[in-house]
């Protein structure tokens, strides 16, 4: 599997906009860009995925670089509760449908 | 409410002792997975499923059983735990959003604290 690298952790002020990157410099054609994140105590749920262009839904943005080596995560106005581990994943959609999960970005808001 | 169910969410047990961790979703999703979380080597799977009567061992499937007799229920065996199986376990499903497509968004529940001592 691809592998991408994020920061370790990262700090927001609560009501302003996060940008969480993530580098995959050995994507493939194939690969999904796959967002999740781990709120405390809880499984992971999905965020947002992309292939080549930029996408929005309620959570949040993916911005997807030209050459699709790297992206960004958009949190347009960050709340207490967006205060997660967010992972960024690379998946082929076929097969076995498995998630590799790294070790992510603790994100944390201050109020 | 679509959701995955876990239970139980918190056990302690002993060596050897065989157990089993029950996984349910009312979403009627085809596909359904293990893994366990542990601390510097995030989640890795165990077993999956595309669907009844079909699993396949994932990443760290050893010490571990699995069945897929209904569509809704994919339960973890334990048949003789040991301490390295203490861990987190996260059950997931998912289904393609139209026939023939790929898996998009999976559900994960709300995982199980295993303690084997």
């Amino acid at each position: 599997d691809a592998k991408t690298t994020q920061p370790n952790s990262m700090e927001s002020n609560e009501e302003e906009p996060v940008h969480l990157p993530c580098n995959h410099s050995t994507i493939s054609g194939t690969d999904y860009i796959h967002w999740y994140r781990q709120l405390p105590s809880q499984g992971p749920e999905y965020v947002i995925h992309g292939l080549t262009s930029n996408v929005n839904n309620r959570m949040a943005s993916l911005a997807i670089a030209e050459d699709r080596k790297s992206s960004t995560l958009i949190l347009h106005r960050a709340t207490l509760r967006d205060a997660a581990v967010y992972y960024c994943i690379l998946k082929r959609n076929f097969g076995n449908e498995k998630l590799t999960f790294g070790t992510g970005t603790r994100l944390t808001i201050i109020p | 409410e679509a959701q995955v169910t876990q239970n139980p969410r918190y056990l302690i047990t002993v060596t050897g002792k065989k157990l089993t961790v029950t996984c349910s979703q009312n979403m009627n999703h085809e596909y359904m997975s293990w893994y366990r979380q542990d601390p510097g080597l995030g989640l890795r799977q165990i077993y999956y499923s595309m669907n009844v009567e079909v699993t396949d061992k994932g990443d760290v499937p050893e010490g571990y059983k699995v069945s897929r007799k209904e569509k809704r229920n994919f339960p973890l065996i334990l048949e003789s735990p040991s301490p390295n199986q203490t861990s987190l376990y996260f059950c997931a499903s998912s289904s393609p959003q139209e026939a023939g497509g790929p898996l998009i968004r999976q559900f994960f529940g709300p995982g199980t604290r295993l303690t084997v001592l």
